[in-house]
């Protein structure tokens, strides 16, 4: 059974600080990691996703992904009250077609 | 461009109603993923079409609930017999294809009352 595990939160950061989210899978077999940001009542945005092992890095946000570890994470840098979301990691065994399985999310709070 | 739509935005039913739920993908998105999100969980997933044809049903919870998508285009989602446990929120979501980034739609709520 897939499962990707998140701690639910709320994770509370002040303004400027960074934010660090993670994300484990059991599925040794995923081979696309994704993040998604949701603001409440809101659909899931895209905001990263990595393919291969190491670091990506897109503006404030760097994802890091570790398979050996079965292990994804999400730095925020620089973090924005705007950023106050729940960010969902989902995973894709990318057997053809991009069903994703996600996690329960982590709710994200930045204090002014 | 226009990004995923959904009808009705709200639905609000009794116990054992029959109810469908709308979605219309992105134009020229081969891929369509139905999901369902109840509160305080992530989406979970439903149904994958490409073109068509229902490609991956697994995660349909029973046979109350069935999809289509005779054109290739918009597709609806049925849901038979409805229980108070089929409240969430319904997503749509479409991508070119495999492998490429999936965008979702602002989701149906269903409340069965």
């Amino acid at each position: 059974q897939k499962e990707v595990e998140q701690n639910s939160g709320p994770l509370s950061v002040p303004e400027g600080a960074i934010a660090s989210l993670n994300c484990t899978y059991s599925d040794r077999g995923s081979q696309s990691f994704f993040w998604y940001r949701q603001y409440s009542g809101k659909s899931p945005e895209l905001i990263m996703s990595i393919y291969s092992n190491g670091d990506k890095e897109d503006g404030r946000f760097t994802a890091q992904l570790n398979k050996a570890s079965q292990y994804v994470s999400l730095l925020i840098r620089d973090s924005q009250p705007s950023d106050s979301a729940t960010y969902l990691c989902a995973v894709d065994l990318n057997s053809g077609y991009s069903t994703l399985t996600f996690g329960k999310g982590t709710m994200l709070l930045v204090s002014p | 461009g226009a990004g995923v739509s959904q009808t009705p935005s709200n639905k609000v039913t009794e116990k054992g109603k029959y109810v469908e739920l709308r979605c219309d993908p992105i134009s020229g998105h081969t891929a369509l993923y139905w999901y369902r999100q109840s509160l305080g969980q992530g989406p979970e997933f439903l149904i994958y079409f490409q073109g068509t044809g229902a490609a991956d049903d697994s995660g349909l919870p029973n046979d109350r609930f069935f999809a289509v998508r005779p054109e290739g285009s918009v597709s609806t989602l049925k849901i038979q017999r409805t229980e108070r446990g089929d409240s969430a929120v319904y997503l749509c979501a479409s991508s070119l294809g495999s492998g490429t980034s999936v965008d979702f739609g602002p989701g149906t709520r269903l409340t069965v009352l």
